[in-house]
């Protein structure tokens, strides 16, 4: 299985400022990463795939990037609302799997 | 507007067989253009992918599961589940049904139903 190894693990922010959450895999996985949102007692959310496309209606304030083993999410400026776990996930190759999670908290 | 229902009951002992269903609103499920999964989070942890049913029929399961975990799809009542036998308090989660879609070769989940949550106990 190709582990994915999200860091930090947590980070506190403020609204306004600018935030970058880092997945690493375990193996290449070409461009076959995904960025999920998950807000308390909701079901996850798509928010960027292969690696730097941005979902439709995700605002653009979100962006990702990187290829073969490293990636990173970027939040250009904190919003209220962008309080929540982030979660990446590896489609290279079965099974798919998901990181352990960064939880983005307000400072 | 695609709606994803998980339905089936919360409480499952030790042992038996844990059944949920999927029911698909808004879009066909036989749409060639997407395939349907299930994912799985223990309270307080991570994500987990238990496996995937394609428009071919074809399934694929975590291996960590795949002893125990069957997927299907019934067309005519737009509706998938799943069955995972030998259920231990370890399987105890909040279950989401969704819908995956291939882009450029990657694989993910676009829309999801908003979970359910199985407790297995004796």
């Amino acid at each position: 299985d190709i582990q994915m190894t999200q860091s930090p693990s947590s980070v506190s922010a403020s609204v306004g400022d600018r935030v970058t959450i880092s997945c690493r895999a375990s193996q290449h996985i070409t461009s076959w990463l995904a960025w999920y949102q998950q807000k308390s007692g909701k079901a996850p959310k798509l928010l960027i795939y292969t690696a730097s496309s941005l979902q439709s209606g995700v605002p653009s304030r979100f962006s990702g990037s990187g290829s073969g083993t490293n990636f990173t999410l970027t939040i250009s400026s904190l919003q209220p609302e962008d309080f929540a776990i982030y979660y990446c996930q590896q489609s290279n190759s079965l099974p798919l799997t998901f990181g352990q999670g960064t939880r983005l908290e307000i400072k | 507007q695609l709606q994803l229902q998980e339905s089936g009951p919360g409480l499952v002992k030790t042992s038996e067989t844990l059944t949920l269903t999927c029911i698909v609103s808004g879009g066909s499920i036989r749409n060639s253009n997407f395939f349907w999964g299930w994912i799985r989070q223990p309270p307080g942890k991570g994500l987990e992918w238990i496996g995937s049913v394609y428009y071919s029929g074809s399934t694929y399961y975590n291996p960590s599961l795949k002893s125990r975990v069957s997927i299907s799809v019934d067309t005519s009542k737009n509706q998938f589940s799943l069955k995972l036998t030998s259920v231990t308090a370890a399987d105890t989660a909040v279950h989401y049904c969704a819908r995956g879609i291939a882009v450029a070769g990657s694989e993910n989940f676009d829309h999801w139903g908003q979970g359910t949550l199985v407790t297995v106990s004796s």
